[in-house]
């Protein structure tokens, strides 16, 4: 099956700088790359997903990259605030294709925790 | 718009008790899934559903049953607690078209001594 890896597991940066969390995946079937942000308390919640067939994809401060040749994808947060701080988590998917079993099933890496110091 | 709403939140069981944790959404979407969350680790699927009365399952089934009725409500049963299920429980829901996002609850953190 599909193992997704996560690194760093704790990331501290001070306010303004960039942040990078990177993820690798096993399967090269997979084909959709959803990240999500978890607050305390919180269910997680999407920010960004890129599907197989495009490199990078960007929302406001953050932005996806994705290598399928060698099969790891990283998130970027520019310009962190205060509020950036959570726990991300990457996940892979082959998604929903008609006719197959994947049925959106999401492998999750083990988690990035990110703080944001003022 | 609700989403997708667990209950309980919060609920201690002793070992060998059983219990139903909730699961419904409000957004007509297909798809449902349950996770459970450890410390430290990421969210591992235990089972999922893609329509009314069709489930299969995840990464780790055992000691869990879930049923699929109405395509809003997807509960989750524990029938006899042990503390290695002691963990924080998600439900999923997405429409089950391509590229889709699952879109999750806040969790039911379960305890059992």
């Amino acid at each position: 099956g599909e193992n997704v890896e996560q690194h760093p597991s704790t990331l501290s940066v001070q306010e303004g700088d960039s942040a990078v969390i990177k993820c690798t995946y096993s399967d090269s079937a997979s084909n959709y790359f959803p990240w999500y942000k978890q607050e305390l308390g919180k269910g997680p919640q999407l920010i960004i997903d890129i599907r197989s067939n495009v490199g990078e994809k960007k929302d406001q401060r953050i932005a996806v990259t994705l290598n399928k040749t060698a099969k790891h994808f990283s998130l970027h947060i520019t310009e962190t605030q205060p509020e950036d701080s959570a726990v991300y988590f990457c996940a892979a998917s082959k998604g929903t294709n008609a006719g197959g079993t994947s049925y959106g099933k999401l492998t999750f890496g083990q988690g990035t925790i990110l703080t944001v110091h003022p | 718009n609700a989403g997708v709403t667990q209950t309980p939140k919060f609920r201690i069981l002793k070992i060998g008790q059983s219990m139903t944790l909730q699961c419904a959404q409000d957004m007509n979407h297909n798809y449902m899934y349950w996770y459970r969350q450890d410390p430290g680790m990421g969210l591992k699927l235990i089972y999922y559903s893609v329509g009314a009365g069709i489930t299969d399952k995840g990464e780790v089934p055992n000691g869990y049953n879930v049923s699929r009725s109405t395509t809003e409500d997807f509960p989750l049963r524990l029938e006899l607690a042990a503390p290695s299920q002691t963990s924080v429980y998600f439900c999923a829901s997405s429409p089950g078209t391509v590229g889709q996002p699952q879109h999750f609850g806040d969790g039911t953190r379960l305890s059992i001594l």
